[in-house]
């Protein structure tokens, strides 16, 4: 079966420093790894995948994830943050060990950045 | 391009009694998606459709949840009785290739809100 893990509840940083928000998964096959945002009262919105190729994937907002098969992981990243990213932050995972895999997400990360 | 469209919004109703909602995926979009999201958890995947087929809904309480997908656009899904562990967000996604494409990008609605009192 498959999973993600995102061990962090908040993380907490500056505007204009870096930050990352963690990720790991566990799959049976391949892993298709997606991270979406979701604000207050709104549904989630895709931020970027992971198919093949380059592990480093860039996504919307100045966003990026550096994908690691030896470490399982999957963080997501950016180099200078801004206020309005506060918000909460979902990795998921699909895999192809079977047929009609499910998207299965993690337990959320929220992101408070402050001045 | 229009997103996926979601109503009501909010919906509070007492336990025991039914609600329903409505979902309208991105055009041209072939899979569906409902989704459960409780507070501090991450989106729970209820039933999934292709065009107006089931294709997975081991995880729907079939005992009181019930969807349907109407000539494979629009979806409505349903809980009746409401328990008070149904309070949660119901999010609805489409993606435009079938559901067993394990690459394709899930666009998600703005979610209906419940609350069962």
């Amino acid at each position: 079966a498959q999973s993600v893990a995102q061990p962090e509840d908040q993380v907490n940083v500056a505007e204009g420093n870096p930050l990352t928000v963690k990720c790991t998964y566990s799959v049976s096959g391949n892993p298709y790894l997606f991270w979406y945002v979701q604000y207050p009262n709104r549904g989630l919105q895709f931020l970027l995948k992971y198919i093949t190729g380059d592990n480093l994937v860039k996504g919307s907002y100045g966003f990026e994830a550096e994908f690691n098969k030896s470490q399982t992981s999957f963080h997501l990243k950016k180099p200078s943050a801004l206020v309005s990213d506060s918000a909460l932050y979902f990795c998921a995972v699909r895999d192809d060990a079977g047929t009609a895999s499910k998207l299965t997400f993690g337990t959320g990360t929220r992101l408070q950045v402050t001045l | 391009e229009a997103g996926v469209a979601q109503s009501p919004r909010y919906k509070i109703i007492e336990k025991r009694q039914s609600v329903a909602f409505w979902c309208n995926p991105i055009s041209g979009h072939a899979t569906l998606y409902w989704y459960q999201q409780i507070l501090g958890q991450g989106p729970k995947l209820l039933i999934q459709f292709q065009n107006n087929g089931v294709v997975d809904d081991s995880q729907l309480p079939k005992d009181r949840f019930s969807a349907e997908r109407l000539k494979g656009v629009d979806s409505t899904l349903k809980i009746q009785p409401a328990k008070l562990e149904d309070s949660a967000v119901y999010l609805c996604a489409s993606s435009l290739r079938p559901g067993t494409s394990v690459t394709d990008t899930q666009y998600f609605g703005p979610g209906t809100r419940l609350t069962v009192l």
